[in-house]
């Protein structure tokens, strides 16, 4: 019973295209997150939605966008796909119940994106 | 700005022995969560161990433990009795109001 789960797990696609990325959690969080991992293995935030409003955006180029239609979906489109957008692309949920109980991040498997 | 450092790129260790994996991360919260998570070559992310920055003492599962330091805001993890398994990428992440990683440090145990 996957709890964070990802797809495509693979994507290739051309320059110029524009393709999504599905997330789902079975977790019942209130917190997900999108994160990119680059080629040195460098995992950077990209968005984080609490409760289908974005709460961090981290200087994300305008061709990213995600969307949250509920708590449990978070799911990433990208216009335009460049080379440099070539990654790793990984979903995650949390819960924060208070400022001193709060779960850890469940990551999905992951979605590599090659752009050629 | 919540940084989190991650001095040694790669570490390698033999078999049944002990390893120290260093982190240091800076913040002005007072509040947070710390945690290091494995990447293996399958690329999920693992949880190996968490700690509450209001906890003093340092957390431990099974032959994972950590060095808390909350004054010098150090957070080292200690694999004891390495195993094979245990070679995968190590990521130290610090959750305030975000959740931010390390850089990792590979992890290679030797046979």
């Amino acid at each position: 019973d996957t709890a964070v789960s990802q797809t495509p797990k693979y994507l290739v696609t051309q320059m110029g295209n524009d393709k999504s990325i599905k997330c789902e959690q079975n977790l019942g969080h209130d917190t997900m997150y999108w994160y990119k991992q680059d080629s040195k293995k460098f995992l950077k935030i990209m968005f984080s939605y609490n409760n289908k409003e974005l709460i961090i955006n981290e200087t994300v180029p305008n061709r990213f966008s995600p969307k949250s239609p509920d708590k449990a979906h978070l799911n990433l489109h990208i216009n335009s796909l460049e080379l440099g957008d070539s990654a790793v692309y990984f979903c995650a949920s949390s819960q924060e119940f208070s400022d001193t109980e709060r779960t850890e991040a469940f990551f999905g498997q992951g979605t590599r994106l090659t752009v050629v | 700005a919540q940084t989190v450092t991650q001095s040694q790129p790669e570490m390698s260790v033999q078999e049944a022995e002990t390893v120290t994996l260093s982190c240091t991360y800076d913040t002005s919260e007072n509040n947070y969560y710390l945690f290091w998570y494995k990447q293996p070559p399958s690329r999920q992310m693992i949880l190996v161990i968490r700690q509450e920055a209001y906890k003093q003492q340092n957390a431990t599962e099974n032959r994972f433990s950590v060095n808390f330091q909350k004054a010098a805001k150090s957070f080292s993890l200690k694999i004891s009795d390495s195993q094979l398994g245990d070679t995968a990428m190590y990521f130290c992440a610090f959750n305030g109001n975000k959740l931010v990683f390390g850089a990792g440090t590979i992890l290679r145990v030797k046979s």
